[in-house]
Formats: structure tokens, C-alpha cells, sequence
């Protein structure tokens, strides 16, 4: 089972600023990584997938990089809906699996 | 607009069963594949099991493997999940998921769960 490891537990950051999450994987998935994005009480919502393709309908302040094991979600300025917790997730190998989570949370 | 509706969630006792269903609405159903996700209270999101959009392909985690059988009616627009042997760590919320279309094991529709809680 491949091990999704996300870095840090809690990013502690202002609107407007620039938010960096790291997924790190425990063998190499390719570019077959995506991001989810969810808010309490709701379902998450895919935001990218093969590493850096926005998903349908997702702002062009989300983009994601990465390859082989070490990949990066960045939010380039943060909104005020933009607090949330983000998940890797994936899809290389199954069984499918997603990483710890990063929670986004207002300074 | 694409509609997941999940039932069927409630408490059980530890040994119990209990079957899942997620009712689809708004796409193609039998042409896509599905998958069932579930978050324990306060924790992450965890894969449980996929079908393929014909029912020939399904994968488990080792978690629920022998325990756990994930079917579908693409008559009905229906998913299931039928749980047998559940244990107090299955309690958890549990989400009906589509694959997204285009690319494989990705899911862009969540239903917004069913809460199983195993518990004596």
C-alpha cells in the first residue's frame, strides 16, 4: 500500500497570502496525484488530479506540481472560502489512498 | 446537476450487518465507475471499495476485504455496499462517489454520506 504523508498538519495563514501543501509519497506514483479540498459538515471536492490539472470549475489560483513522490498544492492567494482541510490522494496503485490531510486555518 | 444520495446508514451492533445504498441522478450511471469513501468522525478520508461501470471489476481495502461487497443496479441508477462483520473501527461516514470521466480513479461527485456508527 502506497503511504500518503501531508506536510504540515496545520498551515496558520492570513487571506491573501500564499499557501504551500505537501503531499510526499511512499514509492513513486507518477503524476497520478490529485487534490481534494473539504470544509466541515460537507463532501470534499476534487480540485486536481494527474498532479496538475485543475478539475472542472476550480479558480487558476489552485494549481498543483509534482512527480515521482513529491508533490505540492499551491493556493497563490488565499481567499476567505479557502479555508479548509486538503487531501492527496492516490491513484497508481490500489488500493486507492489518500494522505493525512492538511488543515488551512486563519491566522 | 449530478445527485448522490446516500441511505441506509444507522447504528448496528459489533457483529451486526448493514447495507448501504446511494441512489444516482443527473448523469449517465452505467457509465461510470463508482466508488464507496468513508471519515471516521474527526479523522480522514478513507477508500473503501470500487466497481467498474459494468460490474466485471471491483477492488477492496484490506481493511474490509471479505467483509464488505460493493454492487450496483444500472437499471435502478443505484450503488450499494453491503456490510457484514462491522467492528467498532467502521464507524464512520460514508460517502457515495463518482469517478470523474475523463481520468480514471479520481472522484468528482460526493454524495454528502451516511453516518454508520457499530456500537453495543
Amino acid at each position: 500500500e502506497i503511504v500518503l504523508t501531508q506536510s504540515p498538519a496545520t498551515l496558520s495563514l492570513s487571506p491573501g497570502e500564499r499557501a504551500t501543501l505537501s503531499c510526499r509519497a511512499s514509492q513513486s506514483v507518477g503524476v497520478y496525484l490529485g487534490w481534494y479540498q473539504q470544509k466541515p459538515g460537507q463532501a470534499p471536492r476534487l480540485l486536481i488530479y494527474d498532479a496538475s490539472n485543475r478539475a472542472t470549475g476550480i479558480p487558476a489560483r489552485f494549481s498543483g506540481s509534482g512527480s515521482g513522490t513529491d508533490f505540492t498544492l499551491t493556493i497563490s492567494s488565499l481567499e476567505p472560502e479557502d479555508f479548509a482541510v486538503y487531501y492527496c490522494q492516490q491513484r497508481n496503485n490500489w488500493p486507492l489512498t489518500f494522505g493525512g490531510g492538511t488543515k488551512v486555518e486563519i491566522k | 446537476e449530478v445527485q448522490l444520495v446516500e441511505s441506509g446508514g444507522g447504528l448496528v451492533q459489533p457483529g451486526g450487518s448493514l447495507r448501504l445504498s446511494c441512489a444516482a441522478s443527473g448523469f449517465t450511471f452505467s457509465t461510470y465507475r463508482m466508488n464507496w469513501v468513508r471519515q471516521a468522525p474527526g479523522k480522514g478520508l478513507e477508500w473503501v471499495a470500487y466497481i467498474d461501470s459494468s460490474s466485471g471489476s471491483v477492488h477492496y481495502a484490506d481493511s474490509v476485504k471479505g467483509r464488505v461487497t460493493i454492487s450496483r443496479d444500472n437499471v435502478k441508477n443505484s450503488l450499494s455496499l453491503q456490510m457484514n462483520s462491522l467492528r467498532d473501527e467502521d464507524s464512520a461516514v460514508y460517502f457515495c462517489a463518482r469517478e470523474a470521466g475523463g481520468c480514471c480513479h479520481y472522484l468528482d461527485y460526493w454524495g454528502q454520506g451516511a453516518l454508520v456508527t457499530v456500537s453495543s
